[in-house]
C-alpha cells in the first residue's frame, strides 16, 4: 500500500513550458486535492475533485487545470508555467465518509520556473 | 490579514522544556480545527484535532478558545524528534465546498 505518491518529485522548467504533475493513491479515496506551499504562507488550495470525472476550483485556480479520469488519479496541468508558479506542490486524498479535514498528504512536487 | 495567523518561530527550546504554540482565526464561522505537522521537506501530517473542551494526547495538549478565535498547542517534555514546523488549521464551509485553511506553520528546534 503506497498511499498517496507523487511525480515527479522536482522539475525544472523555462517560463512559457508547460507540464503535467500527477497524483495517485492507491486507497480508494472518492476527494482529492492539489496544494501550492510557498515560504511564508499556508498550503493554498488549488482545485479539487469529489469523484472520477468530477473537478472543483479552489482558492488560487489562475494559470492550472486538473483532470479526474480515473478514481486513482488526479492530475494538475500547466499549460504556460510562470514564475510565480515556483513552488511546493501537495496532492491529498480522503475517503468517503470520513472528515474531509483528514487528509493523506503526497510527498510533494518541487517545482521552479525560471 | 491571513486567515489563520502564527508566530513563525523559530522556538529553540533544550530536551525536556515545555513549549506552546498560539494560532488566531479570523473567520468567525470555522466549524473545525487542528494541529498538524511538517517536517523538513516533509509533507504534512495530521497531529491532533482541537475541542473547545480540550484535548490532550501524551505529551500534547491542544486548546480552543472560540471566543477569542485562539488555538493553543502545548508540548511538555520536549524531544529532539518533536523538531519540525507546526501548522494550524481551520476548517469551514465556504464557496460551495469544505475548506480547509492553513497557517504558515510555527517552526520548533528542540536542542541537547
Amino acid at each position: 500500500n503506497a498511499g498517496v505518491t507523487q511525480t515527479p518529485k522536482f522539475r525544472v522548467l523555462k517560463t512559457g513550458q508547460s507540464m503535467t504533475l500527477l497524483c495517485a493513491q492507491d486507497m480508494n479515496h472518492e476527494y482529492m486535492y492539489w496544494y501550492r506551499q510557498d515560504p511564508g504562507m499556508g498550503l493554498r488550495l488549488i482545485h479539487y475533485s469529489v469523484g472520477e470525472g468530477t473537478t472543483a476550483k479552489g482558492e488560487v485556480p489562475d494559470g492550472y487545470n486538473v483532470s479526474r479520469l480515473k478514481k486513482q488519479n488526479f492530475l494538475l496541468g500547466l499549460e504556460s508555467a510562470a514564475p510565480s508558479q515556483t513552488s511546493v506542490y501537495f496532492c491529498a486524498s480522503t475517503p468517503r465518509g470520513a472528515p474531509r479535514e483528514t487528509q493523506y498528504f503526497g510527498p510533494g512536487t518541487r517545482l521552479l520556473v525560471l | 490579514r491571513k486567515e489563520v495567523e502564527q508566530d513563525p518561530g523559530p522556538f529553540n527550546v533544550p530536551e525536556g522544556a515545555t513549549v506552546a504554540f498560539n494560532c488566531t482565526y479570523s473567520n468567525s464561522a470555522s466549524q473545525s480545527f487542528f494541529w498538524y505537522r511538517q517536517d523538513c521537506r516533509k509533507e504534512p501530517k495530521l497531529l491532533m484535532s482541537v475541542y473547545s473542551s480540550g484535548n490532550e494526547d501524551g505529551r500534547f495538549t491542544a486548546q480552543l478558545n472560540r471566543a477569542s478565535q485562539y488555538i493553543s498547542l502545548l508540548i511538555r517534555d520536549s524531544k529532539l524528534s518533536d523538531s519540525a514546523t507546526y501548522l494550524c488549521v481551520v476548517g469551514l464551509f465556504s464557496g460551495g465546498y469544505n475548506k480547509l485553511i492553513f497557517g504558515a506553520g510555527t517552526r520548533l528546534a528542540v536542542h541537547p
